[in-house]
């Protein structure tokens, strides 16, 4: 099974700041790699798909971006409503697996 | 609009089976695959299987002697059945709409059902 290894595990950040959450892969899955919000009681939202494409309705702030086998969710200015659980998920290859999750919290 | 919607027990006992439907709206079981995926609390979530947009499945190897997954188009539903339930199986399942033609991630997702598994 690929593994997804995400950091960091929870972030503090102020209102404003920009933030980068991480997910390493531990084999190549080339663009096959999405990003999902989740916030207390709900069901995850997709944020970014094929690695780069913002999903539609989602605020410009939000980006991801591919270096080799990491990828990054860059939060450009950081808003109330961004705090949650934030997971990558790769869909290269069965059995699709998530990154263990960050936890994002305003300070 | 596109709508999936999970319903099933919320209590099963241990070693028993637990049965869940996935009803769908605003897009063709046909056209698109379904894809379950369970959370147990306070954890990350686990990708469970899939049914494909041409009837065929696919499972996650560490549930696939438990784990039957099916559908009725006719109904617009998708099917879970999994037996000899444990405590660790406990949990939120979603069934998610997969954006097959396009890499494979989730566009859409239902509220989930909790499910506690518990004598």
């Amino acid at each position: 099974d690929i593994q997804m290894t995400q950091s960091p595990a929870s972030l503090s950040a102020s209102l404003e700041e920009i933030v980068t959450i991480t997910c390493q892969a531990s084999q190549d899955i080339g663009n096959y790699l999405s990003w999902y919000q989740q916030k207390l009681g709900k069901s995850p939202q997709l944020l970014i798909h094929s690695a780069t494409s913002l999903a539609d309705g989602v605020p410009s702030r939000f980006s991801g971006s591919r270096s080799g086998t990491q990828y990054s969710l860059k939060i450009n200015r950081l808003q109330v409503e961004d705090t949650g659980i934030y997971y990558c998920l790769q869909h290269y290859s069965a059995p699709y697996t998530f990154g263990a999750g960050t936890k994002l919290e305003l300070k | 609009q596109v709508q999936l919607k999970e319903s099933g027990p919320g209590l099963v006992q241990p070693s028993e089976t637990l049965s869940l439907t996935c009803t769908v709206s605003g897009f063709s079981l046909t056209s698109y695959s379904v894809s379950w995926v369970r959370q147990p609390s306070g954890k990350g979530p686990e990708w469970m299987g899939r049914m494909w947009y041409d009837g065929d499945t696919a499972y996650n190897s560490a549930l696939k002697s438990r784990l039957s997954i099916s559908r009725d188009t006719s109904k617009n539903q998708v099917f879970l059945k999994m037996n000899s339930l444990q405590t660790d199986d406990t949990g939120t399942y979603y069934c998610t709409r997969e954006r097959n033609w396009e890499g494979g991630y989730f566009d859409y997702w239902g509220q989930g059902v909790m499910v506690t598994v518990s004598s």
